[in-house]
C-alpha cells in the first residue's frame, strides 16, 4: 500500500447504528486530519492531529469521535448520526505539522445515513 | 461572509483553450495559497502553492496570487481531457485553514 488509504470506502448506516471510518498513510508523515465534503460545499476541516495529538477540533458534534492510537493510523468513530451527516469523508497527512500547506489526501469514505 | 469564494462552474471548454479559474477571499491572515485538483472518485491533490503574490509556473500551469486585492488565479495553458476535474483553491495562515467550494472543469476533445 501506498499514500494513504481509507477503508471503508463506501458505508450505509441507520441513524442507531454505530461504525468507524480507518484511515492509514504510509508516508512517515507527522499529522493526520479527517476532512467532511458535501455537494457544493467547501471541504470542512473536522480534526487535526499532530504527532498523535488533537490540535484541532472545529466545532464537530460530539456524534463524531476521532482516535489517533500512532502517527500512522486516524479512526473517526460514528454514533447517532443525522441524514444531513451523508457525505465523503477524507483523510489526509502531511510531513510537516497541521495546517500545513501540501496534504496528502485519501480516496475517502462515501457515507449514506439513512 | 464566507472565507472563500470560489464560482463553482461548471465550465466546459474545447481541448487546447486557456481555462482560468479564480478565488477571492477576505481574510489578510492568510499567508500561503495552493491549487489541489480532484478527479473523480479520488481525494484532492495539490497541484500548486505559493507563500507570495506574484506568478509561479509550472508546465501547462501558472498560479497567480494579488493579495492586495485578495484574489487568487490558476490558467491552465493547451488544456487538455485529462485535465477535467474539480479544482479547489485554498488558502492558510494565522492558525487557520480554508477551502472553496471548488470548480468542475470539463475539456472537450
Amino acid at each position: 500500500e501506498t499514500g494513504v488509504t481509507q477503508t471503508p470506502r463506501h458505508l450505509v448506516m441507520g441513524m442507531t447504528n454505530k461504525k468507524s471510518l480507518k484511515c492509514e498513510q504510509h508516508l512517515g508523515h507527522n499529522a493526520m486530519y479527517w476532512y467532511k465534503q458535501s455537494a457544493k460545499k467547501p471541504l470542512e476541516l473536522m480534526f487535526v492531529y499532530n504527532f498523535k495529538e488533537q490540535t484541532e477540533n472545529n466545532s464537530v458534534p460530539s456524534r463524531f469521535s476521532p482516535e489517533c492510537p500512532n502517527s500512522s493510523h486516524l479512526f473517526l468513530h460514528l454514533h447517532t448520526l443525522q441524514p444531513e451527516d451523508s457525505a465523503l469523508y477524507l483523510c489526509a497527512s502531511s510531513q510537516d505539522k497541521g495546517l500545513a500547506p501540501h496534504q496528502y489526501f485519501g480516496p475517502g469514505t462515501r457515507l449514506t445515513v439513512l | 461572509q464566507k472565507e472563500v469564494e470560489q464560482d463553482p462552474g461548471p465550465l466546459s471548454v474545447p481541448e487546447g483553450a486557456i481555462v482560468s479559474l479564480n478565488c477571492t477571499y477576505s481574510n489578510s491572515a492568510f499567508q500561503y495559497f495552493m491549487w489541489y485538483r480532484q478527479y473523480s472518485r479520488k481525494g484532492p491533490e495539490l497541484l500548486m502553492y505559493t507563500y507570495s503574490s506574484g506568478n509561479k509556473e509550472d508546465g501547462r500551469f501558472t498560479a497567480q496570487v494579488d493579495k492586495s486585492s485578495k484574489y487568487i488565479s490558476l490558467f491552465i495553458r493547451d488544456s487538455q481531457p485529462s485535465d477535467s476535474a474539480t479544482y479547489l483553491c485554498a488558502m492558510g495562515g494565522g492558525n487557520q485553514f480554508y477551502f472553496g467550494t471548488g470548480t468542475s472543469l470539463t475539456v472537450i476533445p
